[in-house]
């Protein structure tokens, strides 16, 4: 049974440092692995989707990577704003494509 | 998201009463369709997820069930409520074939 984990629960970091959120998942056939955001009492926005055979994707200041043969995924956000407080999901696609595993998110504030 | 629907938005309800939640989709015919739960401080768990009217696949607990009466509709149920069913819970769609899970804006469910 996949497992997802995330690293760190929470993280509070001044305005503008660069920051990086870890993911990890034990299963490594995936099919693909999505970053999402999740403001508090919102339903979840999809950042950026990575594919099982890419190593990363980029959206403006974030940038995801994934290394499926270690179970890793991190999410480089860059020049970090308060409005980028937010718990950050991934979550991966098992191979049959049904399956999405979240992990338990990162909290995020980012301070001004 | 604006292609799916939730409601209520927020629910109150006494233990052992019963409960109804709905989720409709717009869009392309024939969506995978999921119903998450997210509990207060912890992540995603996956409840039902649906591949085609009337095909529900069943990842938990027994005093929850959900129905898929037309393609996009997908409803989650319980006979009786129970504390620990209070949480967030999410509807989401995925297009057959297609990569990216999107999310409505949730039902908050509070069980007294």
């Amino acid at each position: 049974k996949q497992e997802v984990t995330q690293i760190p629960a929470a993280l509070s970091v001044p305005e503008g440092e660069n920051l990086v959120l870890n993911c990890s998942f034990t299963d490594s056939a995936i099919y693909n692995l999505q970053w999402f955001r999740q403001d508090p009492g919102k339903g979840l926005t999809s950042l950026l989707l990575i594919q099982s055979s890419q190593r990363e994707q980029t959206s403006g200041r974030l940038n995801a990577s994934l290394d499926k043969s270690s179970g890793r995924s991190t999410l480089y956000i860059a020049a970090s704003q308060p409005g980028d407080s937010a718990t950050y999901l991934c979550a991966v696609r098992d191979n049959a494509g049904n399956m999405l595993t979240f992990g338990g998110g990162t909290r995020l504030m980012v301070k001004p | 998201s604006q292609t799916i629907h939730q409601w209520p938005a927020t629910l109150v309800q006494p233990v052992g009463s019963p409960l109804s939640l709905e989720c409709t989709v717009e869009g392309t015919s024939n969506p995978n369709l999921y119903w998450y739960r997210q509990a207060a401080g912890r992540g995603l768990q996956l409840l039902f997820y649906s591949v085609g009217i009337g095909q529900i696949s069943s990842e938990v607990p027994q005093n929850l069930s959900a129905s898929r009466p037309q393609d996009r509709q997908f409803i989650l149920s319980s006979k009786k409520l129970l504390l620990s069913d209070s949480g967030f819970y999410l509807c989401a769609k995925a297009v057959a074939g297609a990569n990216v899970l999107t999310f409505g804006a949730g039902s908050r469910l509070t069980v007294l």
